[in-house]
């Protein structure tokens, strides 16, 4: 199937510090969506990239699609304990499958 | 409150021996999925359903088999045939096609010796 790549695989930072996650494509997506999951929990959705070069903001994290439509990423500023979890991206092919494929997702430790 | 439930949260079974993996939805969600989750591996579909009584197969369908008789059920049989069956599976459900999110259930680990 299509290939979602996800950079990079563990991430540990200071709590603190930035986080940044990416998600790159050699195909045109028709739009993409994040996840995060929790330690010990299931994925929940965060948020829906559809247009090019679409920034959204949740708070302190910052999503945003690539003006090709070919990667996204998902930036969080001054992480907290509460971030830590494992963040997943998941991807439709412009005129593919209504089915996402998902990255192997990211884990970020934040150590207090 | 609407949600995805998915029991039980723990199962062991025997190698050769089948085991069924329940999943039931109220949101009146009308495509369902079911996903596979090993560590580093992402989540990898096993089967998808848009309406009662139609599936079809994901990536990694070789050694499951699911049935959608009811809108709100979309159980997983994990067969003997399954190589490796040891894992996280998690069950989704979404509105429909096209931009949709998935909503997650709480996920079963199952353990096979």
């Amino acid at each position: 199937g299509q290939q979602v790549m996800q950079i990079p695989q563990y991430q540990h930072v200071q709590e603190g510090e930035d986080f940044t996650t990416y998600c790159n494509s050699s195909t045109t997506l028709s739009n993409i969506q994040w996840y995060k999951q929790r330690p010990g929990g299931h994925p929940v959705f965060l948020i829906q990239l559809v247009k090019s070069g679409e920034v959204k903001k949740q708070k302190r994290l910052t999503f945003q699609f690539g003006e090709a439509k070919k990667n996204s990423s998902l930036h969080i500023t001054a992480t907290q304990t509460t971030d830590v979890g494992t963040y997943f991206c998941a991807a439709r092919v412009s005129g593919g499958s209504y089915i996402p494929t998902f990255g192997r997702g990211t884990s970020l430790i934040v150590h207090p | 409150d609407g949600g995805i439930t998915q029991s039980p949260k723990y199962l062991f079974r025997k190698e050769g021996q089948n085991v069924t993996l329940s999943c039931e939805q109220n949101l009146n969600h009308d495509a369902m999925y079911w996903y596979r989750q090993d560590p580093g591996q992402g989540l990898r579909l096993i089967y998808y359903s848009q309406i009662v009584n139609d599936f079809q197969k994901g990536d990694i369908a070789e050694g499951y088999s699911v049935s959608r008789e009811k809108k709100e059920s979309f159980p997983l049989t994990v067969t003997s045939a399954q190589k490796n069956p040891t894992a996280f599976y998690l069950c989704a459900s979404s509105m429909g096609q096209g931009v949709v999110a998935l909503h997650f259930g709480n996920g079963t680990r199952l353990t096979v010796t």
